[in-house]
């Protein structure tokens, strides 16, 4: 069975720092890796994806995320956060040509101005 | 409405009463689910179906009963609620063949039962 641990469960961050959510994962079988953002009363939407190739995958709004497979972790950066970034970000994890995916329990970010 | 919606958006019960959460898709994605979010816990799968007539449980199916008799429709019930299932709800699809295992999630259903 395949698991994913986000050790933290928020994270306070000045506007304009670099912040790392952290995200580690366990599984036996090769995987598929994901970063989803749930913004206040919404619905979680995929923020960024790991399916092959390149370890380093990026999101339109300037986070990435590096699979390192050597220590099982899919953390995501950003170099410099805004006060639109304040959500909740969940690491997920699924085997692939799978479709049922184990979600993290989730980071809050706080962007304080 | 294009995309996945679910209904309604927030939901008073008392305890022993049966509530039935509707989710509904345009998309035609095989694939649907029904997750439970809960502090500290974060998103816990209840059901999921692979395409209509065939469904599955997840992590936390006590106590929850699914359907799928329409390709766009999934709806939860919770034929007996408990104060335990107070909860917000979300509902999400997915199609292996448009994009690989991404979900696309509905914006939730509250749901406290008193």
């Amino acid at each position: 069975a395949q698991s994913v641990t986000q050790l933290d469960s928020q994270v306070p961050v000045f506007e304009e720092a670099p912040v790392e959510l952290r995200c580690n994962y366990s599984s036996s079988v090769s995987v598929y890796l994901f970063w989803y953002v749930q913004y206040p009363n919404q619905g979680l939407q995929l923020l960024l994806k790991y399916l092959s190739g390149s370890t380093l995958v990026k999101s339109i709004n300037g986070f990435e995320a590096e699979f390192n497979k050597s220590q099982t972790s899919f953390h995501l950066r950003k170099p410099s956060v805004h006060i639109s970034d304040t959500a909740e970000y969940f690491c997920a994890v699924t085997k692939k040509g799978y479709q049922k995916v184990t979600f993290g329990t989730g980071t809050k970010l706080q962007v304080i101005p | 409405d294009a995309g996945i919606t679910q209904s309604p958006r927030y939901k008073i019960t008392e305890t022993g009463r049966q509530v039935t959460l509707m989710c509904h898709q345009t998309w035609s994605h095989s694939y649907m689910f029904w997750y439970r979010q809960d502090l500290g816990h974060g998103l816990r799968l209840i059901y999921y179906s692979a395409a209509a007539d065939i469904t599955d449980k997840g992590e936390v199916p006590d106590g929850y009963v699914v359907s799928r008799s329409k390709t766009e429709n999934f709806p939860l019930t919770l034929e007996s609620a408990t104060r335990s299932q107070t909860s917000v709800y979300f509902c999400a699809s997915s199609e292996p063949r448009d994009r690989v295992d991404e979900q696309y999630f509905g914006p939730g259903t509250r749901l406290t039962v008193t």
